[in-house]
């Protein structure tokens, strides 16, 4: 089917504020990942879910962040008390695979994030 | 994962051959070579990958040395589409429990000129 979908497309918040990104996977995919890429940098691992199971957080950068994909499918990228660093792009990929590795993943557009 | 070291940046005249280079010396036995690239406002596409023998698919050719300690991607034909930052992965492969994400560096700002 379609390709993986990320709204919103542009999100403008004030710092303090909180933001949910949402990620919608090519459907029966398995793995699902968040990237966050700063202007000029590559994309930087966030966290990696394998059906409704978080099984790496390792590159989460505080506490303020928090991922879910309750049914395996969709995924929601929450950020609480948005702060001037968090201005970014986040990307989200998906993969077929599941407990079989494979490094062929296929991302959406991103969010780009503003914090004013 | 081991570390590549690609140049920053590379010109190439539209209908010629692009060769971007990769180096990643420290590779071990169970690492593939992951070729990305990202257009601008866009997130990174796959293009090809492999572990020792050299690939070919419809968007372009992987080239591994013998000691693998670098590849080459060919893009035959670059096309002003192409302009895109590229971006050279090495990643553990074979079965696992757990799903290694794929580790980006800064890529290589390939730039097609008419």
């Amino acid at each position: 089917g379609a390709g993986v979908s990320q709204s919103p497309r542009y999100k403008v918040a004030k710092r303090g504020q909180d933001v949910a990104l949402r990620c919608d996977p090519i459907s029966g995919h398995v793995s699902l990942f968040w990237y966050q890429q700063a202007l000029g940098q590559g994309p930087e691992f966030l966290t990696y879910f394998q059906n409704e199971a978080q099984l790496d957080k390792s590159g989460l950068p505080s506490d303020r962040f928090f991922a879910e994909r309750p049914e395996g499918s969709v995924s929601t990228l929450k950020i609480q008390r948005t702060q001037q660093e968090d201005s970014a792009v986040y990307l989200c990929a998906s993969s077929s695979s599941g407990r079989q590795t494979t490094g062929k993943l296929f991302f959406g557009s991103g969010t780009q994030l503003s914090v004013l | 994962d081991a570390k590549t070291t690609q140049p920053p940046s590379m010109d190439c005249a539209e209908g010629r051959a692009a060769n971007l280079p990769c180096n990643h010396s420290t590779i071990s036995g169970n690492e593939y070579v992951y070729w990305y690239r990202q257009i601008h406002s866009q997130g990174p596409q796959y293009i090809i990958h492999g572990l020792k023998n050299n690939e070919t698919n419809e968007m372009a050719s992987l080239i591994i040395t013998e000691d693998r300690k670098s590849s080459t991607l060919i893009l035959p034909h670059a096309t002003l589409r192409d302009t895109a930052v590229y971006y050279c992965i090495v990643r553990v492969g074979g079965s696992y429990s757990g799903n290694t994400p794929l580790v980006f560096g800064k890529g290589t700002r390939l730039s097609v000129i008419a």
